[in-house]
This record gives C-alpha cells, structure tokens and sequence, in this order.
C-alpha cells in the first residue's frame, strides 16, 4: 500500500522557537495533504488542507500565522509551528489522499514545548 | 457538518469475548472507515464500508454498514490482547477538499 512518512517522530523544543514537521509521500504523488492533530486521550482535530501549490485551507480555529504550510511539491507537504508554546505541545498527523477517496496516514508526530 | 458519534467511549474485555463498537452519523455515509490506533502512534487502516447493507471481515473484526448507511458497527470476536488500542470510524466529508472526520474513538483494554 501506499506509503506516508513523517519526520521528525519526536521533537522537544523550548518555548518561542519555530518546529518544522514534514510529511512525505513515499510512493505516490498527492495533490493533497491534510494535518491533523491530537490531544491525549482525544480524537484527530482536522487543521487544514494542503494543496499543491495553493495556500493552504485552514478549519474554523486554527492560526494560520501559527501554524505555517507549505506543499511545495508533489510528495511533500511541511508543518511549521511558529513560536512554539507549551499549549502547543501535541501529537500531529499528516494524510496524503490519492484519488477522490483513498486517504493513507503518516505515523505522527510528538512535539513537546518546554 | 457531519458528526460521528461513537459508542462506547471505553471498554473493558476479558480475553476470549466477544464486543462491538457503533459509530453513528448525523448525516448520510458515503464511505465509512475504520482505523485503530495505539497510542502515540499512527493510524492502522481496518476497514472501508461504502455500500448500505456492506459487511466485510478481516481476521477476527468484522464491519457492517447498515442499510440505511448512517450507522456501522465493528465486531471483534475472541478477543485478544493484541487487539487492545484505539478504535476511530471516519468519514469523508465531501466537497472539494473532501478530507477525513473521526469520531470520539473508543478506547478498548482487554485483559488477559
């Protein structure tokens, strides 16, 4: 099956600094990214679509100033959290769909703000 | 928008039983998925169920999607440790972005 990576799995960074999270896919090209995060003991959250070569589309809620995307290209899709806080400290997932219907999950990210 | 509701938030098995988990929508389903998910990892593709009345099996979890299609059920029969972990039914909300909404998840342990 398809294949979607996340890099990286675990990041640790100090409150006011900026964390990059990419997502890539594999073995396929996707127009089509979503991020998603995930508080503990709770369901995903959508944050926003990320389409190839457009600006991104971001829920109801969510900072786009905070919460920069950038899908440069075909396969790769990246997440960055500006000026981080401990409020922000969360498990991120990023999907890359193929075709109208078939979405396919990276393993996720753990980011901790001291 | 369309809700997933599932039920129950948690549940505790001793191995060997059998257990089921409902997902319910407040809209039509057009595609029904089923995830599960262990903790701090990402998500494990079980099931999708797109057709009212579909049933499909994998192992020991079976899926159905009721005729009506704003409810699917999975059912784990003797269950086992390995099972234990987060189950999400998600649905695609249609439109153009057409991204992925989750349900609650149900948190299921099972003792050994």
């Amino acid at each position: 099956g398809a294949v979607v990576s996340q890099h990286p799995s675990r990041v640790i960074c100090k409150s006011g600094t900026s964390v990059k999270i990419e997502c890539r896919s594999l073995d396929f090209q996707a127009t089509t990214m979503f991020w998603y995060r995930q508080f503990p003991k709770k369901s995903l959250m959508l944050m926003a679509t990320s389409n190839e070569g457009s600006k991104a589309t971001y829920e109801q809620g969510v900072e786009k100033d905070k919460f920069l995307i950038n899908h440069a290209s075909l396969t790769l899709s990246t997440l960055t959290v500006t000026s981080a806080h401990p409020e922000d400290s969360s498990f991120y997932i990023c999907s890359a769909r193929i075709g109208t219907n078939e979405q396919f999950f990276g393993p996720g990210t753990r980011l901790t703000v001291l | 928008s369309q809700e997933l509701e599932q039920s129950p938030q948690s549940l505790i098995v001793q191995e060997g039983k059998n257990l089921t988990i409902n997902c319910t929508s407040s809209k039509t389903l057009y595609g029904l998925y089923w995830y599960k998910q262990k903790y701090g990892e990402g998500l494990i593709f079980l099931m999708m169920l797109q057709k009212g009345g579909e049933e499909k099996s994998h192992e020991k979890i079976t899926a159905k999607l009721d005729e009506k299609k704003q409810q699917s059920s999975l059912h784990i029969t003797a269950s086992q440790p390995s099972h234990a972990g987060i189950y999400l039914c998600g649905a695609l909300r249609g439109g153009y972005n057409n991204d992925m909404r989750f349900g609650a998840g149900t948190r299921l342990t099972v003792k050994p």
